[in-house]
């Protein structure tokens, strides 16, 4: 079946370093991708998303890469800060056009 | 403020008991969800809706059931809840498809414990 993973439970930086967080996906027909932020006590809260015409889209500290042919997708935070540690989630398409979701990366910043 | 409310926050049931989980959205939405999420695992759909009256299965549907008697709401039950429904549940809407400009906006979720 159709499946979403990420290559990292855990990752720690130190404040201020740039963070990536990585993510796999199975279905080579998914044509939209999201990563979703969930701090402790929290509803997944939307970061950024990318259709599949895209390789590359930014936001305020932010930024997705999305490479098709390996089925990749990256989640990239500048600076990162106190306030950016929580889970963090990609989903992909599906055929039946929900979403899949991955399983999470903690991201934990020191200070 | 505009969003998805969740109630109950917390719930701990006995095994076989009953409940309902209530879903409320003020941003008229026509599509809705129910997720659990458990830990190592993703998101997993349980049921969705995608205009009032209308009710699908998702991925792990067994045990639970749910109704869209009104399009603001979506409530989500468990006729005889048993251990292996202890989890997160949350609650999702998007407007117009499976795949809104921005996704899907997720309540704040109900820690539910069957015991």
């Amino acid at each position: 079946g159709e499946s979403v993973g990420l290559h990292l439970p855990t990752l720690s930086v130190q404040e201020g370093d740039n963070s990536i967080i990585n993510c796999a996906y199975s279905n080579s027909a998914s044509d939209y991708f999201i990563w979703y932020k969930q701090e402790s006590g929290k509803g997944p809260q939307f970061i950024i998303d990318i259709r599949s015409n895209m390789d590359k889209r930014q936001g305020q500290r932010v930024t997705v890469l999305l490479n098709k042919t390996v089925k990749h997708l990256s989640l990239q935070i500048a600076a990162t800060q106190p306030g950016d540690s929580a889970v963090y989630f990609c989903a992909a398409s599906s055929n039946t056009g929900k979403l899949i979701f991955g399983q999470g990366t903690t991201l934990q910043v020191k200070p | 403020n505009a969003g998805v409310t969740q109630t109950p926050k917390f719930r701990v049931l006995k095994t076989g008991q009953s409940m309902t989980l209530l879903c409320a959205q003020d941003m008229n939405h026509e599509y809705m969800y129910w997720y659990r999420q458990d830990p190592g695992m993703g998101l997993r759909l349980i049921h969705y809706s995608v205009g009032e009256g209308t009710t699908a299965k998702g991925e792990v549907p067994d045990g639970y059931n749910v109704s869209r008697l009104k399009k603001q709401n979506f409530l989500l039950g468990l006729e005889s809840a048993a251990p292996s429904q202890t989890s997160v549940y949350f609650c999702a809407s998007s407007f117009s498809s499976f795949l809104g400009a921005d996704g899907y906006t997720f309540g704040s979720g109900t820690r539910l414990t069957v015991v």
